[in-house]
């Protein structure tokens, strides 16, 4: 079975730092991974997708990367902002299913 | 729609009722998916349809849990006589297509069971 485990679970920086969140996974035959943020109450929002066949993403400050063959994900959040607090998860796809890992607490302080 | 819903956004039960949660995802999405987030823990896949069908049905933690999509947009997840463990927030995403699409949540539903 998948295993999906990210790395740290929660992290605090000031405002403006530059941070790197670390997603891991046990099976490398995925369809794709994708990085999603949840604020508190709230759904999830889908921030950047990566095919399998894809290395990198890019969004604004956000740039996801993947290497299937050693089973890793990173997100780099680029000169962070307070409105950047929130549960970032990283999720894969294979074999029509989907996992999700526990995810990264980020609180960005002013 | 703008957005995927879902009703309702909240649902308290007695242990041992039934209940239905619904999902209306985007207009044109094929497929759909359901998840579940317990109190502190990570979301957990339940089942995913492409149009009316669910190719793999071993994510339901249970028998008691059934999952249907009609017409190729609403979904419906029925919980048969519920128990406390069933205690969570149910979420529903849809997307263009399978695998290689973004999927879009919902804000999902609440359920406690007393």
């Amino acid at each position: 079975k998948q295993e999906v485990t990210q790395i740290p679970a929660a992290l605090s920086v000031p405002e403006g730092e530059n941070l790197v969140l670390n997603c891991s996974f046990t099976d490398s035959a995925i369809y794709n991974l994708q990085w999603f943020r949840q604020d508190p109450g709230k759904g999830l929002t889908s921030l950047l997708l990566i095919q399998s066949s894809q290395r990198e993403q890019t969004s604004g400050r956000l740039n996801a990367s993947l290497d299937k063959s050693s089973g890793r994900s990173t997100l780099y959040i680029a000169a962070s902002q307070p409105g950047d607090s929130a549960t970032y998860l990283c999720a894969v796809s294979n074999f029509n299913k989907f996992y999700f890992g526990s995810g990264t607490k980020l609180n960005v302080k002013p | 729609g703008a957005g995927v819903s879902q009703s309702p956004s909240n649902k308290v039960t007695e242990k041992g009722k039934d209940v239905e949660l619904r999902c209306d995802p985007i207009s044109g999405h094929t497929a759909l998916y359901w998840y579940r987030q317990s109190l502190g823990q990570g979301l957990e896949f339940l089942i995913y349809f492409q149009g009316n069908s669910a190719p793999d049905k071993s994510g339901l933690p249970s028998d008691r849990f059934s999952a249907e999509r009609t017409g190729g947009s609403v979904s419906t997840l029925t919980i048969q006589r519920t128990q406390q463990e069933d205690s969570a927030v149910y979420l529903c995403a849809s997307s263009l297509g399978p695998y290689t699409d973004t999927q879009y949540f919902g804000p999902g539903t609440r359920l406690t069971v007393l």
